[in-house]
């Protein structure tokens, strides 16, 4: 069975920094995309980030273009999100998911962890 | 960037109805769309995938259709389980985005 157990979000303050990480098992994690999506809190859904199977390749939202970083440690089967520069709007819950890139979709999703942003 | 446009952002309606929800995008994008279910504090669960085709364990009253830049997800008969939140996904191209969701509650 696929699994995604995210974890390391917290409350940080704005300007800080948080790195967040989404354990996989269930499948063989150097094989696929990883995405990251997030929702803050009573909002839709909003892509973050992607990477390749292999980390070569990533791509950002606009809004975290230049403040986030996605990276893998295929040894670990380990998704990360290093998030810096933080802001009140980045307050959301944070899911790694199965996909997102060669025209594939998300599936499956992780539980999510939240990340809030104030002072 | 594909702008997705979902209808209705919400909707109320009972057991046994039939519902539908669209998606327009604001380009083509051949069949390169899912619709995904989100319940209250859960994480979202694809339903549909390539624009028509049923996700494993997903029952069968729930349907997709549509290419290019119409897609529908329809639930032939409503069941006290659906009612959820709902999302379209383009995943054509890069920023991948989403729709702005249908809520559907009881009537």
């Amino acid at each position: 069975e696929v699994q995604l157990v995210e974890s390391g979000g917290d409350l940080v303050q704005p300007g800080g920094s948080l790195r967040l990480s989404c354990a996989a098992s269930g499948f063989t994690f150097s094989s696929y995309a990883m995405s990251w999506v997030r929702q803050a809190p009573g909002k839709g859904l909003e892509w973050v980030s992607a990477t390749s199977g292999h980390g070569v390749s990533t791509y950002y939202a606009d809004s975290v273009k230049g403040r986030f970083t996605i990276s893998r440690d295929n040894s670990k089967n380990t998704l990360y999100l290093q998030m810096n520069s933080l802001r009140a709007e980045d307050t959301a819950v944070y899911y790694c998911a199965k996909g997102g890139m060669s025209g594939k979709g998300f599936d499956p999703w992780g539980q999510g962890t939240l990340v809030t942003v104030s002072s | 960037d594909i702008q997705m446009t979902q209808s209705p952002s919400s909707l109320s309606a009972s057991v046994g109805d039939r519902v539908t929800i669209t998606c327009r995008a604001s380009q083509g994008i051949r069949n390169d769309l899912g619709w995904y279910q989100q319940k209250p504090g859960k994480a979202p669960k694809r339903l549909i995938y390539d624009a028509s085709s049923l996700q494993n364990g997903v029952p069968s009253r729930f349907s997709g259709s549509g290419s290019g830049t119409e897609f529908t997800l329809t639930i032939s008969s409503l069941q006290p389980e659906d009612f959820a939140t709902y999302y379209c996904l383009q995943h054509n191209s890069f920023p991948l985005t989403f729709g702005g969701g249908t809520k559907v509650e009881i009537k």
